[in-house]
């Protein structure tokens, strides 16, 4: 069963503008994780949050968590077309083991030039 | 620097046929992982292995086996393959289980 869903599955904005994209979840979670697929290749790990953090920055990415709503938002600012790839959260729900890392769908984002 | 390596790249079965998928990674992580991806769908965990000598079921475990030969590797073996089984499969590796997770770039499997 899938534990996140991103939201929106799919996403085409103008290089420069700002990708904002969505992840609910069902169960309580120890923290959530976002990651980067590049089409044909594997998944490179974004941002950690855990479950006690509101929000967290790197670089151009901001990752906020809101546990009472069970959701978490990615925003990508100022975006590159080398920004375009699939964007997927992931938990690790609590009393699941810390291993068992369940992924969302994924948001296709793709940056126009 | 290579990170988690899986191999082959690609592979096209026939229905019955067994083969097994090699892992390895050089970041001295303990714990290793293995997903499936079809088309369309986030990642499924099979099995993965917190550390040397252990190996736990994941969310989609049928049809599948794992192996911890050591460390660094970590093999994957479908025993009488499916057409169902045709997918990605990607091999990951973490330092610990709540730690950001390294992926290799996947095994194209198709079985006619």
């Amino acid at each position: 069963s899938q534990q996140g869903e991103e939201d929106p599955q799919a996403l085409s904005i103008q290089e420069g503008e700002n990708a904002t994209m969505n992840c609910s979840y069902k169960t309580s979670i120890n923290n959530l994780q976002w990651y980067r697929q590049n089409s044909g290749r594997g998944l490179v790990h974004l941002i950690l949050i855990r479950s006690n953090e509101r929000e967290k920055h790197s670089g151009r990415l901001r990752v906020t968590l809101d546990t009472s709503k069970k959701s978490s938002s990615l925003l990508i600012t100022a975006s590159r077309a080398a920004d375009t790839a699939s964007y997927f959260c992931a938990t690790d729900a609590k009393g699941q083991g810390a291993q068992k890392l369940v992924f969302g769908q994924g948001t296709r984002l793709t940056i126009n030039p | 620097n290579a990170g988690v390596t899986q191999t082959p790249k690609f592979q096209v079965l026939k229905t019955g046929q067994s083969m097994t998928l090699q892992c390895a990674q050089d970041m001295n992580h303990n714990s290793m992982y293995w997903y499936r991806q079809d088309p369309g769908m986030g990642l499924r965990l099979i099995y993965y292995s917190a550390s040397e000598g252990t190996t736990d079921k994941g969310e989609v475990p049928n049809g599948y086996n794992v192996s911890r030969l050591n460390k660094r590797e970590f093999s994957l073996r479908l025993e009488s393959a499916a057409p169902s089984q045709t997918s990605v499969y990607f091999c990951a590796s973490s330092e610990q289980g709540n730690q950001p997770q390294h992926f290799g770039d996947g095994t194209r499997l198709s079985i006619l």
